[in-house]
């Protein structure tokens, strides 16, 4: 099993719906969790970042994690056009370790 | 401030020939890693270090060696490339109390 896994998609939603990405995971050791959005042929950028379980809000954005269920969530609110990108979820078990990446969810928000 | 640069942008290479992908920041970030990005496949970590004169292998390092001999430069080494080597190959840096990376543009890399 690979030790993050997330749903490739594509996922496509109808512009000002609120979008839900997901990543389950199999270390239990992880504890920094990430999810970063990645628009064509760039890198990646950070758009959440947490900690242990709970949940962050930054504007339309929410990151949820459930550590007793290896599963992390972002939910985007008022989805827009903009918001069509690939959304990649990390994490880590500590700060000089390693960074583990899902394979990426492609959002499609339909105008 | 420049952040994250790489080079070259492109690269064609032959089967069995050895080059060094580029990557420098100038932001005094301790952190940076080497990704490969195929599709289907999301990012991979091929190796990282902490801080200078330390790496660290990741998820794929094999075929590939690295080297930190300053903060700024983490310059990542084909040693005979590979078909199985052709990706979009990303550098990322970070301070090492946050995990905001800061990546670089990228590397576009096919071996014939």
């Amino acid at each position: 099993q690979k030790e993050v896994e997330q749903d490739p998609g594509p996922l496509s939603v109808p512009e000002g719906a609120i979008v839900s990405l997901n990543c389950t995971y199999s270390n239990s050791a992880f504890q920094y969790f990430m999810w970063y959005r990645q628009y064509s042929r760039k890198g990646p950028e950070l758009l959440m970042y947490t900690y242990s379980s709970g949940n962050k809000e930054d504007g339309r954005f929410t990151a949820q994690v459930d550590k007793s269920s290896k599963y992390i969530s972002l939910f985007i609110r008022d989805s827009q056009p903009s918001d069509s990108a690939t959304y990649l979820c990390a994490m880590s078990p500590n700060r000089d370790d390693k960074i583990i990446f899902g394979k990426g969810t492609r959002l499609h928000i339909l105008p | 401030n420049a952040g994250v640069t790489q080079t070259p942008k492109f690269q064609v290479l032959k089967t069995g020939q050895s080059m060094t992908l580029q990557c420098a920041q100038d932001m005094n970030h301790e952190y940076m890693s080497w990704y490969r990005q195929d599709p289907g496949m999301g990012l991979r970590l091929i190796h990282y270090s902490v801080g200078a004169g330390i790496t660290d292998q990741g998820e794929v390092p094999n075929g590939y060696n690295v080297s930190r001999s300053t903060t700024e430069d983490f310059p990542l080494r084909l040693l005979s490339a590979a078909p199985s080597q052709t990706s979009v190959y990303f550098c990322a840096s970070s301070y090492r109390d946050t995990y905001e990376q800061y990546f670089g543009p990228g590397t576009r890399l096919t071996v014939t």
